[in-house]
């Protein structure tokens, strides 16, 4: 069953404006969230991520919030730059008690960023 | 700093044939995942290793799946009796073992004809 779900296949954006990618989960046991962008013919490189005891992580660009109460996270990032146009993948482990920290992926959202 | 490295890139083989991809993770690195991605989805876990030690399989590796890392340093992904199923592209990742983040290599795309 999918346990992380990315209910927006794709975004568009203007260079400059803000995107904002949505992210929901289902399993209340998920305790960190990542974030990772794929370029075509690249495997997902990671982005920045966040524990769920805080609500929001920064790191230039780009900024994570966290909603526990509605299993919700999102990432903004402003300015969006033509660059940014891939793939972007949400992912949640939580530790199973033998430290095993797999990943469980979101389908992705295709942003594109026009010029 | 090298990244996680993965060979070859591209496969293409006739259903029936055994195929073996290989992955060599980031060098103080000593977790090991397996990941699966397919046409329209995230990637979706096959196995972990910790050191040598392959401590969970996904019930989506059927036994004709199985993965080795001998001394705990690169590993490898062999497929038995390969069926047009088995085509996507296979990931591989390592974090260190007190790390929550994963780094990938570049996969390796199976196609299956």
């Amino acid at each position: 069953d999918q346990q992380v779900k990315q209910n927006s296949p794709s975004l568009s954006v203007q260079e400059g404006r803000i995107s904002i990618l949505n992210c929901d989960y289902t399993n209340s046991m998920f305790d960190y969230f990542l974030w990772y962008k794929k370029y075509p013919a690249e495997g997902p490189t990671f982005l920045i991520s966040i524990s769920s005891i805080k609500d929001k992580n920064e790191d230039g660009r780009f900024t994570v919030f966290l909603n526990k109460s509605a299993k919700h996270l999102s990432l903004h990032i402003v300015p969006s730059q033509p660059g940014d146009s891939a793939v972007y993948f949400c992912a949640a482990s939580y530790n199973k008690g033998s430290d095993d920290y797999k990943l469980s992926f979101g389908a992705g959202t295709t942003v594109t960023v026009r010029a | 700093d090298t990244g996680v490295s993965q060979d070859p890139r591209h496969k293409i083989t006739k259903r029936g044939q055994n195929v073996t991809f290989r992955c060599d993770p980031i060098s103080e690195h000593n977790r090991l995942y397996w990941y699966r991605q397919t046409l329209g989805q995230g990637p979706e876990f096959l196995t972990y290793f910790q050191n040598e030690a392959q401590l969970e399989k996904s019930r989506l590796l059927s036994d004709r799946f199985s993965a080795e890392r001998p001394k705990g340093s690169f590993s490898t992904l062999e497929i038995q009796r390969t069926e047009q199923g088995d085509s996507a592209m296979y990931l591989c990742a390592s974090s260190l073992t007190t790390g929550r983040e994963q780094y990938f290599g570049p996969g390796t795309r199976l196609t299956v004809t």
